[in-house]
C-alpha cells in the first residue's frame, strides 16, 4: 500500500534561517507529489506540485521542493525563513484520484 | 470569486444525534472529497465523489454518509454510530482528482 512519511513532527527554526521539511514515500509508480500548508483552524493551501519533468520545482511563498527517486524523498526547503511561515506543513502523494497525506510536521517560527 | 465554502465554521452536538455538514464549491469542479483530521494524523479520507450521483467510502467511513445530487454540493452527515465524532473536518474539490483545493474546515464538538 501507498504511503507518506514525515519524520519530523515538529520543527523550530529561528526568523531568517533556511528551513527543511522531510517527505519520503512509498509507492510503485512515478508518483504525483504534493506539498500543502495549513495555518490554524484553517483549511490547506497548496504550496507546490511535481508530476513529471524538472526534479526541483518552485512553488509559492518562496518554498521549493525536490524529487528523488533513488531516496524516495521530496523535501521541501526555504532559504530564509518568516515568522508568516509557522504552520503546519502536508506532504501528500496522488494514489487511484486519491490523496493519501502524510502526518504532518509542525513548524515553530522564533525571533 | 471562485472557492469552496463549509459551514458552520464550529458546529456542536449532543451525543446521539446526526449533524449535516455542509460543503458548497463554484469551481465547477467534478471531484469532492470530506477528510477527517484529529491532531498527530494528518487527514483521513472519508468519502469522495468523482461525479454527481455517485460516491465512494475512503479509509475511515464508519459512522458517516453523504450524497452527491448535485455537482456544487456535497453535504456530509456524521451520524450516531460514529462513535467518536469530535474532529476537525475537512471539505476538498478537484478538477482532474490530482490538485485538490479545500475548504477552510468545521470544527465538530459532540458532548
Amino acid at each position: 500500500a501507498q504511503s507518506v512519511t514525515q519524520p519530523d513532527i515538529h520543527i523550530t527554526v529561528s526568523e531568517g534561517a533556511s528551513l527543511e521539511l522531510r517527505c519520503n514515500y512509498s509507492y510503485g509508480a512515478t508518483p504525483y507529489l504534493f506539498w500543502y500548508v495549513q495555518s490554524p483552524g484553517q483549511g490547506l493551501q497548496l504550496l507546490l506540485k511535481y508530476f513529471s519533468g524538472d526534479t526541483l520545482v518552485q512553488g509559492i511563498k518562496g518554498f521549493e521542493a525536490e524529487f528523488k527517486r533513488s531516496q524516495s524523498s521530496f523535501n521541501l526547503r526555504k532559504p530564509s525563513v518568516h515568522w508568516s511561515d509557522a504552520a503546519e506543513y502536508f506532504c501528500a502523494v496522488e494514489s487511484w484520484g486519491k490523496l493519501q497525506f502524510g502526518a504532518g510536521t509542525q513548524v515553530v517560527v522564533t525571533p | 470569486d471562485g472557492g469552496i465554502t463549509q459551514s458552520p465554521k464550529y458546529l456542536f452536538r449532543k451525543e446521539g444525534q446526526n449533524v449535516t455538514l455542509s460543503c458548497e464549491q463554484n469551481l465547477n469542479h467534478d471531484a469532492m472529497y470530506w477528510y477527517r483530521q484529529d491532531p498527530g494524523q494528518g487527514l483521513r479520507l472519508i468519502y469522495y465523489s468523482q461525479i454527481v450521483n455517485d460516491f465512494q467510502k475512503g479509509d475511515i467511513a464508519e459512522g458517516y454518509s453523504v450524497s452527491r445530487e448535485k455537482k456544487e454540493s456535497f453535504p456530509l452527515t456524521v451520524t450516531s454510530a460514529q462513535k467518536n465524532p469530535t474532529a476537525f473536518y475537512l471539505c476538498a474539490s478537484s478538477k482532474d482528482s490530482y490538485e485538490q483545493y479545500f475548504g477552510p474546515g468545521t470544527r465538530l464538538t459532540v458532548t
